[in-house]
């Protein structure tokens, strides 16, 4: 069975232009995570979705939103980019809300 | 405070040595543990999770939880070169809508 993909793995992206990340769980799992690394430092909670619904946002800025689509893959939009957006973006999935989590291999988002 | 807290690192053990983490976490309600291991540029790779007070092993990893002390450990015996990571500590709490709070990571270097 195929892992948790993202895409891209890497962006260099200017000041002030807009990103979004794309996430596709592994078979089966209805719960998708997003989370930011940034060097140093542990992932840190963005957003969870469940069968389509936000369960859960982190302390995040109203320039980062995402959704989950019918088919369980998921989209995290930063608007308006810092550099201090600069980071790796993780999204994991679980069979439910509150199970084992997986992550897939990452986006490493450059600011500059 | 911290939701949760790793000893500070790094930790440099010899090969074939016992390398201990240690990891604290400030919710009380928190009901389940995770292990992450975190190779250099990698995402996260889950190891171990631990529900129930005691020990639960798999191969050379073990996980102790002491829920009286809101204490988590992983103990890697025979240490191999291999296991030179960083290993992150997760928990979830239902206060937190099941979100992953991670530490801070602690980096293990294992000496050939």
């Amino acid at each position: 069975d195929a892992g948790v993909t993202q895409s891209p793995t890497h962006l260099i992206k200017t000041r002030g232009q807009h990103v979004t990340l794309r996430c596709s769980p592994i078979s089966g799992h209805k719960s998708v995570s997003w989370y930011q690394q940034v060097l140093g430092q542990g992932p840190q909670f963005i957003f969870q979705y469940y069968e389509k619904e936000e369960r859960g946002r982190g302390n995040f800025p109203d320039r980062f939103s995402a959704r989950q689509f019918p088919n369980y893959s998921s989209e995290l939009n930063v608007n308006a980019l810092l550099l201090g957006d600069s980071a790796l973006y993780l999204c994991a999935s679980s069979r439910q809300a509150n199970t084992e989590a997986f992550f897939g291999q990452g986006t490493r988002l450059t600011v500059v | 405070q911290k939701e949760v807290e790793q000893n500070s690192g790094p930790l440099s053990v010899p090969e074939g040595a016992i390398a201990s983490l240690n990891c604290t976490y400030s919710d009380r309600g928190s009901q389940s543990f995770f292990w992450y291991r975190q190779y250099s540029g990698k995402s996260p790779e889950l190891i171990m999770s631990i529900y129930s007070n005691g020990d639960k092993e798999d191969g050379r990893f073990t996980a102790q939880l002491n829920k009286a002390s809101q204490y988590v450990s992983l103990l890697i015996r025979d240490s191999q070169p291999s296991d030179s990571a960083t290993y992150l500590c997760a928990v979830t709490a239902p206060s937190n809508d099941y979100k992953l709070s991670f530490g801070a990571g602690t980096t293990v270097t294992v000496r050939a």
